[in-house]
């Protein structure tokens, strides 16, 4: 079957880095999405990885090892406003997107 | 403004009584999709349209229609709906399928008793 995972919750304190892990299993692979999803509202779009490496994109990077099915999602310089779930999501053969449970993060301050 | 609109926002209903929640983009997208999200689990998808006049059942139909008769809109409709059809829906709409962000509505939090 088809599967992603990544951590339920994390915490991390304001101003550090933290970094989110997703592993997944999906017939085929089409990219990789990653979504922020404050509570209550919809899932905003945060970054898109087809191949390996690391993309940046100001406070925020995304890495893809498709090797591995493994990617993380790297936030720095954390802010309060950072609270949300992250959600991962694996674009498989028929281009359907199959997503994991998400992880919540929670800043401290 | 590209949005997408979900209407209505909050809908409290009664087992076997028919109801449709409308979903709207103004950015012409070809793909629409209909989502439902509960606790623990990730978003599953119900339905979705490759364009006007073309519908797939996702992961999870059995209980839900929807219909694509124009670009823009593509409501989803619960027959009779039930109580283990309560949950967060969103709707959500993309260029096309290759590498494109969704761009998601507010979401509708129905409630069914």
């Amino acid at each position: 079957g088809q599967n992603i995972d990544q951590p339920t919750e994390m915490t991390a304190t304001e101003g550090a880095i933290v970094q989110i892990n997703c592993t997944y299993q999906t017939s085929g692979f089409n990219g990789l999405f990653w979504y922020q999803q404050h509570a209550g509202e919809a899932p905003t779009f945060l970054s898109y990885n087809v191949l390996d490496g690391l993309e940046e994109k100001g406070r925020f990077s995304s890495f893809l090892s498709r090797s591995k099915g493994y990617s993380y999602l790297l936030l720095k310089e954390l802010q309060m406003k950072d609270s949300a779930s992250y959600l991962c999501a694996v674009s498989d053969s028929n281009y359907q997107l199959i997503w994991g449970a998400g992880t919540k993060l929670i800043i401290k301050p | 403004e590209a949005q997408v609109t979900q209407n209505p926002r909050y809908l409290i209903t009664v087992t076997g009584k028919k109801l449709t929640v409308t979903c709207s983009q103004n950015m012409n997208h070809e793909y629409m999709s209909w989502y439902r999200q509960d606790p623990g689990l990730g978003l599953r998808q119900i339905y979705y349209s490759m364009n006007v006049e073309v519908t797939d059942k996702g992961d999870v139909p059995e209980g839900y229609k929807v219909s694509r008769k124009e670009k823009r809109n593509f409501p989803l409709i619960l027959e009779s709906p039930s109580p283990n059809q309560t949950s967060l829906y969103f709707c959500a709409s993309s260029k096309g399928v290759e590498g494109t962000e969704a761009f998601f509505g507010q979401g509708t939090r129905l409630t069914v008793v």
